[in-house]
């Protein structure tokens, strides 16, 4: 099974930077996902990582240490569209490889 | 990115009938699909994997019997909620695998059962 968890919520200011954490637990690790979700909506993809270190997209890096069941989402200049929930999902190693989802953290961007 | 779509978008049905979704890969061939399902201010928990030609692999707790899953081509699933009741309302959403690749989602749909 896994375990994933990630805070409830943030707070950070426009233009700012912030860094939403993720630990996880699991019997089999086969990669990490961070999705974006805005109220209503169906998740966006925003990362993949597999192997150790950052990975860097525009405004938007994912970290990942398996040794240490420990990712990050770091966003930069924040925007007030980036106001939303970050979930973090975990692939697992069986057959169908399923993503089990954390709970997600919903960010609040404010001026 | 992939696309994949699902239809309807929003469905409000009376207690007891049956609702079908469907969920579609647009532009690639998707031998497994995921279905999810999120309650308000919940995150996504998943209820069953779909894969091409065969039987679905439920989730703990999610009755088998009552959400069926069928995967009749590479680009097509669909989930019947049968015998439909107000706490099945939710949001339900699919999601396809790229082939050794990460999992693109459809739109959702919201179901609301009166």
């Amino acid at each position: 099974g896994q375990n994933i968890d990630q805070p409830t919520e943030m707070t950070a200011t426009e233009g700012a930077i912030v860094q939403i954490n993720c630990t996880y637990q699991t019997s089999g690790f086969n990669g990490l996902f961070w999705y974006q979700q805005h109220a209503g909506e169906a998740p966006t993809f925003l990362s993949y990582n597999v192997l150790d270190g950052l990975e860097e997209k525009g405004r938007f890096s994912s970290f990942l240490s398996r040794s240490k069941g420990y990712s990050y989402l770091l966003l930069k200049e924040l925007q007030m569209k980036d106001s939303a929930s970050y979930l973090c999902a975990v692939r697992d190693l069986g057959g169908y490889q399923k993503v089990t989802f954390g709970t997600g953290t919903k960010l609040q961007v404010i001026p | 990115g992939a696309v994949v779509s699902q239809h309807p978008s929003r469905v409000i049905c009376k207690s007891g009938t049956s609702v079908k979704i469907e969920c579609r890969s647009l532009d690639f061939q998707a031998t497994t699909m995921f279905w999810y399902r999120q309650f308000p201010k919940q995150s996504l928990m998943l209820m069953a994997t779909s894969n091409e030609g065969s039987k679905a692999t439920y989730e703990q707790g999610v009755e088998k019997d009552k959400f069926l899953i069928n995967h009749a081509s590479l680009t097509l699933s669909t989930l019947t909620v049968t015998s439909a009741h107000p706490e099945d309302s939710s949001f339900y959403i699919c999601s396809a695998r790229v082939m050794g690749e990460t999992q693109y989602f459809g739109p959702g749909t919201r179901l609301l059962v009166l």
